[in-house]
């Protein structure tokens, strides 16, 4: 069964900083892999998703991700972040044929002014 | 501790039909949702609640709807499914455990509408 971590609970960085969220995740084959947000009062948003192909995902609001199969990772990237980002971030594997969820614990992200 | 439960698991309808999804939680969590989730998409959210006697529209909220009227149950309806109404729909919660925030879901309701 797949299974997927998140190493950081909260992270604060200031606005226009860079951000880099961890995943990892444990699979089998080769997964399917999402990032999703979470605003106050808001469900699941998705970022962006890895299927196959090029293993830099880009996604909506400005974030990208990286597929880096030899470390098990999908770590979630933005250059510049803006307090609207403010958020929590979750991380997702699901089997070969997108289907079986498993999320990751969620890592808060405040953004200072 | 039950967590999350969704009924029915698997549920096959004519178009035209109506039916009601019931998701319940024990946990006592304010915040409830449903998704649908079909290949290559992820999950898309269908409508939440933030608490009892509150329903809000989400993503893909057309020809669906929601109530609330007990903390503990968040129902979803179809009032006459469609086609592509099929898919597979999750209901979740989010509440404290262990130290933080976290996501509960349900296990899931495959839906076929022929």
């Amino acid at each position: 069964a797949q299974s997927v971590t998140q190493p950081d609970i909260h992270i604060t960085v200031s606005e226009g900083a860079s951000l880099e969220l961890r995943c990892n995740y444990s699979y089998g084959a080769t997964p399917y892999l999402f990032w999703y947000v979470q605003s106050p009062g808001q469900g699941l948003q998705l970022l962006l998703k890895y299927f196959s192909g090029d293993t830099l995902v880009q996604g909506i609001k400005g974030f990208e991700a990286e597929f880096k199969r030899s470390q098990s990772s999908f770590n979630l990237r933005k250059p510049s972040v803006h307090w609207s980002d403010a958020a929590e971030y979750f991380c997702a594997v699901a089997d070969n044929y997108g289907q079986n969820f498993v999320f990751g614990p969620g890592t808060r992200l405040s953004v200072l002014p | 501790n039950a967590g999350v439960t969704q009924t029915p698991k698997f549920r096959v309808l004519k178009t035209g039909q109506s039916m009601t999804l019931l998701c319940a939680q024990d946990m006592n969590h304010e915040y409830m949702y449903w998704y649908r989730q079909d290949p290559g998409m992820g999950l898309r959210l269908i409508h939440y609640s933030v608490g009892e006697g509150t329903t809000a529209k989400g993503e893909v909220p057309d020809g669906y709807n929601v109530s609330r009227l007990k903390k503990q149950n968040f129902l979803l309806g179809l009032e006459s499914a469609a086609p592509s109404q099929t898919s597979v729909y999750f209901c979740a919660s989010r509440g404290w455990s262990t130290g933080r925030e976290k996501l509960f879901f349900g296990s899931g309701t495959q839906l076929s509408v022929l």
